[in-house]
């Protein structure tokens, strides 16, 4: 079966400072990994979307990696803004068909 | 990036009728179009998926007789639910692509059935 876990599952940090999310994945075969942000009440918005041979990717503070060998994903927020607060959902795309995996959410709160 | 629009953001509506939620994709030609269901702390579970012109692919354990989904066109998907149920309540969310993208998703609307 397909499955995205992600950790932890929720968070609280302070404006500033740094945070990262973690996400396992046993996706097969795999196409791509991509990390949305998701607003409460909103649908999600994409950050970044590696594919198998990519490391890193960046977004202005998002920075995610990717090792397709451990099947390891995580996502990086420097520098955390009171707008990062949201839900980072990490999905997996299965090579060859339209299907996707998706995890729970990592739920960042950020506070003053 | 591509855009994709939900109509409406909310809807509240009484038990036994029901309501319709619109996908269309502003910028491109969606081919396929996903619509999933999401409740508060879980991760989009998907409902059907939707190609132009034919009938959806309904998810296990997803009633088509009650869930209607149409896409006439290639810009346009629509969500009937029918005969809404509280436990129906829930965010529902689409996503578009064409043949060379990756999907879009909506800003979703959240269904309240009373």
């Amino acid at each position: 079966k397909n499955q995205v876990e992600q950790s932890p599952q929720s968070l609280i940090i302070l404006e500033g400072k740094n945070c990262t999310l973690q996400c396992n994945y046993t996706v097969s075969p795999f196409s791509n990994l991509r990390w949305y942000k998701q607003d409460t009440g909103r649908g999600p918005v994409s950050l970044t979307i590696m594919t198998f041979s990519e490391n890193t990717k960046s977004n202005g503070r998002y920075t995610a990696t990717l090792d397709a060998d451990t099947k390891q994903s995580s996502l990086h927020i420097t520098a955390s803004q009171l707008s990062d607060s949201a839900s980072y959902i990490c999905v997996v795309r299965v090579y060859g068909n339209n299907r996707l995996a998706f995890g729970k959410g990592n739920q960042v709160v950020v506070i003053p | 990036g591509a855009v994709v629009s939900q109509h409406p953001s909310w809807v509240i509506c009484k038990s036994g009728t029901s309501v319709k939620i619109e996908c269309r994709s502003l910028d491109f030609q969606a081919t396929t179009m996903f619509w999933y269901r999401q409740f508060p702390k879980q991760s989009l579970m998907l409902m059907a998926t939707s190609n132009e012109g034919s009938k959806a692919t309904y998810e296990q354990g997803v009633e088509k007789d009650k869930f209607l989904i149409n896409h006439a066109s290639l810009t346009l998907s629509t969500l009937t639910v029918t005969s809404a149920h509280p436990e129906d309540s829930s965010f529902y969310i689409c996503s578009a692509k064409d043949r060379e993208t990756e999907a879009f998703f909506g800003q979703g609307t959240r269904l309240t059935v009373v």
